[in-house]
């Protein structure tokens, strides 16, 4: 089955870029999407299709995806960004879902 | 505006079946090319898909439970009905209905979620 693979934890100083990885095979040949999820909240889509954001996601979050390796990357990182980060893809008709980085804003 | 609310018991036995219902509103499930899943969440676990229901009724489940899952829609309703058999203790999670957005194959995404509803596995 595939598999993606996201480290548990990143650290980021406020104002900093924070940029959070999630590895498979051959990623970079399918799209990615990622979501943000905060405590007692529901998956918040913030990237699609690699690259793009949703109405309403500020422009500070910014993604790209190529050879094994998909990148959400948070640029003048705030507070209110500290969550939970899920990287998305599909293996066919199967959705597969990483692991989850847990964004720690100190 | 979309908008998924997913209903159900909030306590099953082990060995029982899980009938969950995610009424939406916002789109049709009879317009091709719309979609809606089924991910589970563990208590402070990461995100599992379950189940996906297109508008023509085409249906795709997780390999490893493809065995437990049935799901079924009502476009007329606007529901969508997930069934998992032979609950389990590991089976305790907050399950959500999500909506997904058409495109292109493998370019689809989960833009609108429901609140969740969380289900405890114990006798």
């Amino acid at each position: 089955s595939y598999e993606l693979t996201q480290p548990p934890s990143v650290s980021v100083s406020p104002g900093q870029t924070a940029s959070i990885t999630c590895s498979a095979d051959k990623l970079g040949d399918k799209y990615a999407c990622w979501y943000q999820q905060k405590p007692g909240q529901s998956p918040m889509l913030v990237i699609y299709q690699d690259n793009k954001r949703p109405s309403g996601i500020p422009e500070r979050f910014s993604g790209s995806n190529s050879g094994n390796t998909a990148t959400l990357t948070i640029s003048g990182t705030q507070a209110l960004d500290e969550a939970d980060f899920y990287c998305q893809t599909w293996d066919g008709y199967t959705a597969v879902f990483g692991g989850g980085t847990k964004l720690t804003v100190l | 505006q979309i908008t998924l609310k997913e209903s159900g018991p909030t306590l099953v036995k082990p060995t029982q079946t899980l009938t969950l219902t995610c009424s939406f509103s916002g789109f049709s499930l009879s317009t091709s090319g719309m979609g809606l899943g089924w991910i589970r969440q563990p208590p402070g676990k990461a995100l599992e898909w379950l189940a996906l229901i297109y508008w023509n009724d085409d249906k795709h489940y997780s390999p490893s439970l493809k065995s437990r899952l049935t799901i079924t829609k009502d476009a007329s309703k606007n529901q969508v009905v997930l069934t998992m058999t032979d609950m389990d203790s590991k089976d305790t999670a907050t399950y959500y209905c999500a909506h997904v957005v058409p495109a292109a194959l493998n370019a689809e995404y989960f833009q609108y979620w429901g609140q969740g509803t969380l289900v405890t596995v114990s006798s």
